[in-house]
């Protein structure tokens, strides 16, 4: 069965450096991968998706992750880490193309110290 | 365009009473769905709808009744609430059931008593 793993709950960074969140996870099959962020009081709103094309997708607000088959892996990075970065990051993995086979991860929360 | 809109914000019950969480999307979206999110877990799907007229069940549907009588509208009933719902609650909807970026309304937050 496919599972997503996002390695720490907190994560934090000082402005101005870089930020990596882990996701891993396992498949059977090339999966369908995303990256959502949740700011504080709001929904979530996509960040960036990879569906088989580009192994490096580039998201909004600088964001960028890198699909790597031998590391079942899906991290997100951004170079400079900004206050507005502050939220809660979610990665989804699917076996499938449809929306209802998402399986989530359990969140990290990023933390911006000035 | 509003999005996707959910009411209440916040809500308190009592063990047993029911209640409708309301979820509306104005972006003429086939599919919608509904989400519970708990500390530490991810999202876990509830239903999901497919058009007016057709839901399903995701991971944890126990509890949980929807219907879908518009594309716009797609409420969720708790029938009788348990303290084990306490949570916060998010539908979303996406233009197709494929994968299509999902769009979030802002939560409902509940608390079972």
């Amino acid at each position: 069965a496919q599972s997503v793993t996002q390695l720490g709950s907190h994560v934090s960074v000082s402005e101005g450096a870089l930020v990596l969140l882990r996701c891993n996870y396992s498949s059977s099959v090339p999966p369908y991968l995303f990256w959502y962020v949740q700011y504080p009081n709001q929904g979530l709103q996509l960040l960036l998706k990879y569906t088989s094309a580009a192994t490096l997708v580039k998201g909004i607000n600088g964001f960028e992750a890198e699909f790597k088959k031998s590391e079942t892996s899906f991290h997100l990075t951004k170079p400079s880490a900004h206050m507005s970065d502050a939220a809660e990051y979610f990665c989804a993995v699917s076996e499938g193309n449809s929306n209802y086979q998402l399986i989530w991860g359990a969140g990290t929360k990023l933390i911006i110290k000035p | 365009n509003a999005g996707v809109t959910q009411t209440p914000k916040f809500q308190v019950l009592k063990t047993g009473q029911s209640m409708t969480l309301q979820c509306a999307q104005d972006m003429n979206h086939e599919y919608m769905s509904w989400y519970r999110q708990d500390p530490g877990m991810g999202l876990r799907l509830i239903h999901y709808s497919v058009g007016a007229g057709i839901t399903d069940q995701g991971e944890v549907p126990n509890g949980y009744n929807v219907s879908r009588s518009t594309t716009e509208d797609f409420p969720l009933r708790l029938l009788s609430a348990a303290p084990s719902q306490t949570s916060v609650y998010f539908c979303a909807s996406s233009y197709s059931i494929e994968q299509e970026t999902q769009y979030f309304g802002p939560g409902t937050r509940l608390l079972v008593l």
